[in-house]
């Protein structure tokens, strides 16, 4: 079983869809959770990280659930600018630092 | 507040050569990761470094990978003997010191080919 496991899509949806991506993790010790964004052939950015009770960003809601080992993110009102793809992130302490786990990632299509 | 600093930005090299790759972290970070990204594929974890540790080098190749991260200066990988299938791009990261919730921030990546 991968350590991070996210559909690669691609989500094709209009302008203005709802859409949601989903992570499963592994590791249950696994200590901090992150969604980053990726455009085509730039660096990896941190979109927002994820807590337990779950957090809100504009548009950009993100849950985790420990309990499934489970993490999501929901985007609304979605723009064309949205396009990208969309990184799960976990961090699982090791060795007394930080080890971060990248999903393969989530492609999204946003369409006139 | 420069941000991660990777050069090269584009690196190409014969097979058999060797290519080194550079990365400065963000004023104040101490962690460095490299990942190795291959066309259309996900990153791929290679190595964690402290200033002069590996903490976790569970992702490097057993042959031809090292890395390194000085008391003074950049965090280097290195590539010795290049095959076409190192090509790839690579990116670096750094965070601040350990604790939970820390992100990484990464740099534009070098972008290898071997030809």
């Amino acid at each position: 079983r991968k350590e991070v496991e996210q559909d690669p899509g691609p989500f094709n949806v209009p302008e203005g869809a709802t859409v949601a991506f989903n992570c499963t993790y592994s590791n249950s010790a696994s200590q901090s959770f992150f969604w980053y964004r990726q455009d085509c052939r730039k660096e990896p950015k941190l979109l927002m990280s994820v807590y337990s009770s779950g957090n809100e960003d504009g548009r950009f809601t993100a849950q985790l659930n420990r309990a499934s080992q489970y993490i999501s993110l929901l985007i609304r009102d979605s723009k064309l600018s949205d396009s990208a793809t969309y990184l799960c992130v976990v961090n699982g302490l090791t060795g007394g630092g930080n080890k971060l786990t990248f999903g393969t990632g989530t492609q999204l299509k946003v369409e006139l | 507040n420069a941000g991660v600093m990777q050069n090269p930005r584009h690196l190409v090299r014969r097979r058999g050569q060797e290519a080194r790759l550079r990365c400065s972290p963000m004023k104040g970070h101490s962690h460095v990761y490299w990942y190795r990204q291959l066309p259309e594929e996900g990153l791929k974890f290679m190595v964690y470094l402290q200033k002069e540790n590996i903490i976790d080098e569970s992702g490097m190749p057993k042959e031809r990978f090292s890395a390194e991260f000085p008391k003074e200066g950049p965090s280097i990988l290195r590539i010795q003997q290049v095959v076409r299938g190192d090509s790839a791009a690579y990116f670096c990261a750094s965070s601040p010191a350990k604790g939970q919730n820390t992100e990484a921030f990464f740099g534009q990546g070098t972008r290898l080919t071997v030809v």
